[in-house]
């Protein structure tokens, strides 16, 4: 069975630009769920979708959007990016059903923003 | 007071030494313990994954979580070269008024020589 696939793996941006990423889960997975991981705060959560629904968000700022299609593929948007968005961006995916939700990650965007 | 607290290291180790990472953690309503293990560029594995207190072996990885204390391992035997990576924990409270988000310590990075 393929893993999460993530694109696109490298990226740079500058100041102000915006960007989508894209992730797509182990077939049969429902929920999407990312996280930014950065050296200095480490894994952060920042959305999880279900269903085309956002089911939970972290706290992050309103730059940091997401959806999700009903293939469950999922796309993440940053919007007026700054400086301190260059960050590992993953995505991981579980089957969403809360019997048991061990999630799998993507080998995640790497996001340079300049 | 971070939720997770997880001592980043780095430890370093000879090969076949046994190695202990831990973590602690401030939420009571965690109920699901994951160890992940990340090598450099890669997305995080899962490598245990536990429900509530007790033990769990994988070959050559066992978990305990001690929900009393908020306290929860991993410990490593015979270490291999190839174990060289960083080693997170990650929890969270699942259930139908809990979110699916996992809560990350930092990571412990882990060096085995041989």
């Amino acid at each position: 069975k393929a893993g999460v696939t993530q694109t696109p793996r490298y990226l740079i941006k500058t100041r102000g630009q915006q960007v989508t990423l894209s992730c797509s889960p182990i077939s049969g997975h429902r929920s999407v769920s990312w996280y930014q991981q950065t050296p200095g705060q480490g894994l952060q959560f920042l959305f999880e979708y279900f269903s085309e629904t956002q089911r939970n968000k972290g706290n992050f700022p309103g730059r940091f959007s997401g959806r999700q299609f009903s293939n469950s593929r999922s796309e993440m948007n940053v919007s007026t990016l700054e400086l301190g968005d260059s960050a590992l961006y993953l995505c991981a995916s579980s089957l969403g059903d809360r019997s048991q939700e061990t999630q799998y990650f993507g080998p995640g965007t790497r996001l340079l923003v300049l | 007071q971070k939720e997770v607290e997880q001592d980043p290291g780095p430890l370093s180790v000879p090969e076949g030494a046994i190695v202990s990472l831990n973590c602690t953690y401030s939420n009571s309503a965690f109920q699901y313990f994951m160890w992940y293990r990340q090598y450099s560029r890669k997305g995080p594995e899962l490598l245990m994954y536990t429900y509530s207190s007790g033990n769990k072996e994988d070959g050559r990885f066992t978990a305990q979580v001690d929900k009393s204390s908020k306290y929860i391992s991993l410990f490593i035997r015979d270490s291999q070269p190839s174990d060289s990576a960083t080693y997170l924990c990650a929890m969270s409270a699942w259930g139908n008024q809990a979110g699916t988000a996992l809560i990350f310590g930092k990571g412990t990075t882990l060096s085995v020589s041989s």
